[in-house]
């Protein structure tokens, strides 16, 4: 049973509709992360967050934002998508604690911009 | 930049052992060494981590060099549900490398 959860699974939307992909953890996990990744390529971190009210930029600019008002919630908006941004988003989470800074990942939303 | 370098991928009959190598040249003392796999169409899944000594787990092992800057980990008799990507990491590594494509052959 998934303890990291992503919704929508798929999501096909126009071009300069705003969206949010939904994030939620059940493990109590302080630091969570959001990578976007093309079939077959790297995983590119956009975001990520060490605790409630502290947000990141990774090294892909992706025009997106996200917000940790919740330790438990951590979702991403895209102001105003585009054909560009078509890709499969990944949220994960970990533990602070060295030895078990172990990622544990969703099952992914997969953005389609038409 | 990642902090760990893995060929691009490798290819292996079925039920043979499968070693995929990992260098870490930069570890520092206290970092442990993570391996992920990633199944296709879906999220990285954990496998194996250790800090000095070789781990066995009930899916893989992972071998770790005297020196710690590199690590193998070890599918003892690989099926096809292990075609996958595998991915080295270390402790607080935010920037994923591509990781070894691995590829089974029937």
């Amino acid at each position: 049973e998934a303890d990291i959860y992503q919704t929508p699974r798929y999501l096909v939307i126009g071009t300069g509709k705003k969206i949010t992909l939904e994030c939620s953890q059940t493990m109590g996990h302080d630091k969570m992360y959001w990578y976007q990744q093309d079939p077959g390529m790297e995983l590119h971190l956009i975001h990520y967050s060490y605790g409630v009210n502290s947000t990141e930029k990774g090294d892909l600019s992706s025009e997106s934002t996200v917000s940790r008002i919740r330790t438990e919630h951590f979702p991403l908006t895209l102001e105003s998508a585009r054909p560009s941004h078509t890709s499969q988003y990944l949220c994960a989470s970990s533990e602070l604690k060295r030895g078990i800074y172990g990622y544990t990942f969703g099952s992914g939303t997969r953005l389609t911009v038409v | 930049d990642a902090k760990t370098t893995q060929p691009n991928s490798m290819e292996s009959n079925e039920e043979e052992p499968v070693h995929l190598p990992c260098n870490h040249s930069t570890i520092s003392g206290t970092d442990y060494i993570h391996w992920y796999r990633q199944l296709p169409s879906q999220g990285p899944e954990y496998v194996i981590h250790g800090l000095t000594s070789n781990v066995n787990n009930r899916m893989a092992s992972l071998a770790i060099a005297e020196d710690r800057k590199s690590s193998t980990l070890i599918l003892h008799r690989a099926t096809l549900r292990d075609a996958a990507v595998y991915y080295c990491i270390l402790d607080y590594q935010l920037i994923w490398g591509a990781g070894t494509k691995l590829i089974i052959k029937p």
